[in-house]
């Protein structure tokens, strides 16, 4: 399984503000996805980021507010623009397991607090 | 569109209780199904899987099978543990996309007292 760090761990943030969040990955990895978790809240998944494309936004999601890069196969960014306080959550990268299409393994996640 | 309906939580027992938490899911095509445990400050981790009808996936003590008549993966743990004390997410991942997008339940809160 991959192995997924992310920076930073947490933070407060001023509304307004916008945080760059990175996750990096041990391994190449061809797709990498973003997901939010709201205080006790499921998991929606934000976007997904595939190394050389624009990454594809799910319902509910723009590109102007969450902007992604993936510049290489081992590393992605997820900004937070304009934030206000409904954007704290956590916020999760996760990547496919390269035995198993399916399988995706997540990273200990972000947690923002926006005031 | 796909959907997991998890049991509602949250759910609290006693050491050594037997333990089920209760996952339905809806999906179009043939999905893979999942329970993800989050510990407390912690990210998801991948508790066991199985991707096809019949299969059992287990780990740590835990089982579900995967059931397609009765569109279910419920998890169950013989003797649960303090430690076992979780969030617990069961996922579908629809292999008919092209990207095997995760749909998620809304979790299910278990404490496990002494």
């Amino acid at each position: 399984s991959a192995v997924i760090s992310q920076k930073p761990s947490r933070d407060i943030c001023q509304r307004g503000t916008s945080l760059t969040i990175q996750c990096q990955v041990d391994s190449q990895v061809t797709m990498m996805f973003w997901y939010r978790q709201q205080p006790g809240q499921s998991l929606t998944l934000i976007a997904t980021a595939n190394q050389g494309s624009e990454a594809t936004y799910e319902s509910g999601f723009v590109i102007d507010k969450f902007p992604i890069s993936r510049p290489n196969l081992t590393f992605s960014t997820l900004t937070v623009s304009n934030m206000s306080p409904e954007d704290s959550s956590i916020y999760l990268c996760s990547t496919r397991d390269r035995g198993s299409f399916e399988t995706q393994y997540f990273g200990p996640g972000t947690r923002l607090l926006v005031l | 569109g796909d959907s997991v309906t998890q049991m509602e939580g949250p759910v609290t027992l006693s050491e050594e209780a037997f333990l089920t938490i209760n996952c339905t899911y809806t999906a179009t095509g043939y999905p893979s199904l999942f329970w993800y445990v989050q510990y407390p400050g912690e990210g998801l981790q991948l508790l066991l899987k199985a991707t096809k009808a019949d299969d059992k996936g287990s780990n740590k003590g835990f089982e579900a099978t995967y059931r397609k008549e009765t569109t279910s993966f419920h998890l169950e743990k013989g003797s649960v543990q303090v430690s076992d004390s979780a969030v617990y997410f069961c996922a579908l991942s629809d292999g008919g996309t092209s990207y095997g997008k995760l749909t998620f339940g809304q979790g299910t809160i278990l404490t496990v007292h002494p």
